[in-house]
């Protein structure tokens, strides 16, 4: 069993959706968790950061973390095409030493549709 | 250049060939790492190096080399590959090393190096 799965998609949606994209994991000592998005051709970039359980809101963008339930999730609100891309799930722990050793997620490649 | 850059960007390499990928970044940071990301899979961390010591080695053949010469630049020196090397191959730098959401150890990525290995 994969440590974190993710479905690979691709996930193709009509401009203006909301989108759900979701990663389950084994390890419960997972403690930070991270949601990165990667153009075609481009390295990943950060776009959302949680420490442990909750919430957290950036613009359009939600990333939620259930850890009794292991499963994380990101909300894209009012979806546009320039979002289109593969989005991976990140995460480590618990100890700080060692959390820089993020454990991906395969990705899920979004196509959003004009 | 600003950020991560990373040369080159495609590879083709034989088997019996020795190459090297050049990162280096260009924000000051302390912590640097190589990935791999292969198709359908998730990114494996390779190598981390945190002012220019090596802090971790994730497991990898030695047919593959870091070499972290200054906090600017990492190579990884290639020779002898297998076909399943065959891979993107991405660097990142961190101010710190962390778990990559705070302000100090988020890890900004390259572009990455397309391997073949024929």
């Amino acid at each position: 069993q994969k440590e974190v799965e993710q479905d690979p998609g691709p996930l193709s949606v009509p401009e203006g959706a909301i989108v759900s994209l979701n990663c389950t994991y084994s390890n419960s000592a997972f403690q930070y968790f991270m949601w990165y998005r990667q153009y075609s051709r481009k390295g990943p970039e950060l776009l959302m950061y949680t420490y442990s359980s909750g919430n957290k809101e950036d613009g359009r963008f939600t990333a939620q973390v259930d850890k009794s339930s292991k499963y994380i999730s990101l909300f894209i609100r009012d979806s546009q095409p320039s979002d289109s891309a593969t989005y991976l799930c990140a995460m480590s722990g618990p100890r700080m030493d060692s959390s820089y050793k993020l454990i991906f997620g395969s990705g899920t490649r979004l196509l959003v549709r004009p | 250049e600003t950020g991560v850059t990373q040369t080159p960007r495609h590879l083709v390499m034989g088997m019996t060939n020795k190459k090297s990928l050049k990162c280096e970044q260009h924000l000051g940071h302390n912590a640097m790492y190589w990935y791999k990301q292969s198709a359908k899979k998730p990114l494996e961390l390779m190598f981390v190096y945190s002012l220019e010591e090596r802090v971790e080695n994730n497991s990898v053949p030695s047919r593959f080399s870091p070499e972290c010469p200054n906090s600017s630049h990492l190579f990884l020196h290639l020779h002898t590959l297998q076909p399943e090397d065959s891979a993107l191959y991405l660097c990142a730098s961190s101010q710190d090393l962390g778990a990559g959401g705070g302000s100090t150890d988020t890890q900004y990525f390259g572009p990455g190096t397309r391997l073949t290995v024929l």
